[in-house]
């Protein structure tokens, strides 16, 4: 199975300050068709996943560009410009490139 | 707009059995693979079970498998888990989850509906 190896798992953060995630799989991402499916979630309290990010950059839909996301290989991660209120979730990476799909730990971010 | 709401969770004794449902609306389901994702209680996030759009190919993760069967029914555009042999370990909020707009992540997920293996 790859494992994915999310850092820190916990983060607490500032209003108005950069936050930072890693995710490190044990395997390349690299799929045969040449793309690295690796996707982030965010899962608000009580609320399901929602997706933030697709292959590695991508921002899905709706979702606000403070969020990024960037890595390579199996070294990827994800990035808030300036984290807001709103903010307050667990962050996941995960990976559909391999049976088992796998996900990261999860990081819990909270407001310093 | 994409709508995915489960059913069928509750409380069963271990060994039991439950069958969960997925009713999918706002898109073409048969043209889409489906999943199961499941959540322990404070804890992560764990995929469970993928079927393919015409339900020929099924993968199970290895908690799960020849324990869990998941199928669909493309006519009644629903997603079904048939849970049987349930263990404790199975407590989780189960989410079906699927890829409609994005390559390689799933873009809508489902509220989730809680099952709960206890005696």
């Amino acid at each position: 199975d790859i494992v994915m190896t999310q850092t820190p798992l916990s983060l607490p953060v500032t209003l108005g300050q950069p936050a930072s995630i890693s995710c490190r799989s044990s395997q390349s991402l690299v799929s045969s068709d040449g793309n690295t499916y690796l996707s982030w979630l965010q899962q608000r309290p009580g609320q399901p996943p929602r997706l933030l990010i697709y292959k590695i950059s991508n921002r899905f839909s709706g979702v606000p560009d403070r969020f990024s996301g960037s890595g390579a290989g199996t070294d990827f991660t994800l990035k808030i410009s300036r984290v807001e209120a709103e903010d307050v979730a667990v962050y996941y990476c995960m990976q559909p490139t391999q049976f088992p799909y796998t996900f990261g730990q999860g990081t819990k971010l909270e407001i310093k | 707009e994409v709508q995915l709401l489960e059913s069928g969770g509750g409380l069963v004794q271990p060994g039991g059995s439950l069958r969960l449902s997925c009713a999918a609306s706002g898109f073409t389901f048969s043209n889409y693979a489906m999943n199961w994702v499941r959540q322990a209680p404070g804890k992560g996030l764990e995929w469970v079970s993928k079927i393919s759009g015409s339900g020929d190919s099924t993968y199970y993760a290895a908690s799960v498998k020849g324990r869990f069967t998941i199928s669909r029914d493309n006519s009644k555009n629903t997603l079904y888990l048939q849970m049987n042999s349930l263990r404790a370990e199975d407590t989780a909020l189960y989410y079906c989850a699927t890829r409609i707009a994005t390559p390689g992540a799933f873009d809508y997920w489902g509220q989730g509906t809680l099952v709960t293996v206890s005696s």
